[in-house]
């Protein structure tokens, strides 16, 4: 069964403490993202890799750092630098270098008190 | 001004209306137009591209206007399970990666 995967569903940490979220896709997709999203705004671009050990930073990258290692993982670590942590984070996926749509995984809500 | 403006609504609509989604974005130069629905604390799925020339699915038919540079969604024939967000998504010219998202449109059926 092919897709995106994200894990946890829930995350709850402290202030202060770094925590990975993960994302994995056997779509062979190209590309994968990292997406943040905020009760009532649109989503916004955090980090996103075109190709393997390669990676550019969003609109939001601050507080945030990643890594693709693999084709299929782009895991993502909310530092404890990034200010305002509670949120859904979307993973997504795209096939090939042109304008082609992305999908989602089912997303991870972390909790930072 | 965002790249993409939606009417955050929320529609409320019966059972059978049809109702239409507008989306402006303000730069010309975009490329690829999506419309995407999110249904309550879910990821975003993929309803249909837009293309130039207009295209239908079922009851659902998005437009392009380059001109006017907006897209529309209409829904015939609405659903009680048609009730969700929808996301206007467009790309950038130049950056494929660049996706710039709508805060969408809530809609509710009722009964």
């Amino acid at each position: 069964d092919g897709g995106i995967t994200q894990s946890p569903k829930y995350l709850f940490r402290k202030e202060g403490q770094n925590v990975t979220l993960s994302c994995e896709q056997n779509l062979n997709h190209d590309a994968m993202y990292w997406y943040r999203q905020d009760p009532g705004q649109g989503l916004r671009l955090i980090y996103y890799s075109q190709i393997v050990n390669d990676f550019q930073k969003g609109d939001i990258a601050e507080g945030y750092s990643v890594s693709r290692e693999k084709k299929e993982s782009f895991p993502l670590t909310v530092t404890s630098a990034q200010k305002n942590p509670t949120a859904f984070y979307l993973c997504a996926s795209r096939w090939g270098q042109g304008p082609y749509e992305q999908y989602f995984g089912p997303g991870t809500r972390l909790t930072v008190t | 001004r965002k790249e993409v403006e939606q009417d955050p609504g929320p529609f409320n609509v019966p059972e059978g209306a049809t109702v239409a989604f507008n989306c402006t974005y303000s730069n010309s130069a975009s490329q690829s137009f999506f419309w995407y629905r999110q249904d309550c604390r879910k990821e975003p799925k993929l309803l249909m591209s837009v293309y130039s020339s207009g295209n239908e699915d079922g009851r659902f038919t998005a437009q392009l206007n380059r001109a006017s540079q907006y897209i529309s969604l209409l829904i015939r024939d609405s659903k009680l399970s048609d009730s969700a967000t929808y996301l206007c998504v467009v790309t950038d010219l130049y950056n494929f990666n660049k996706f710039y998202f709508g805060s969408g449109t809530k809609l509710n059926v009722k009964p």
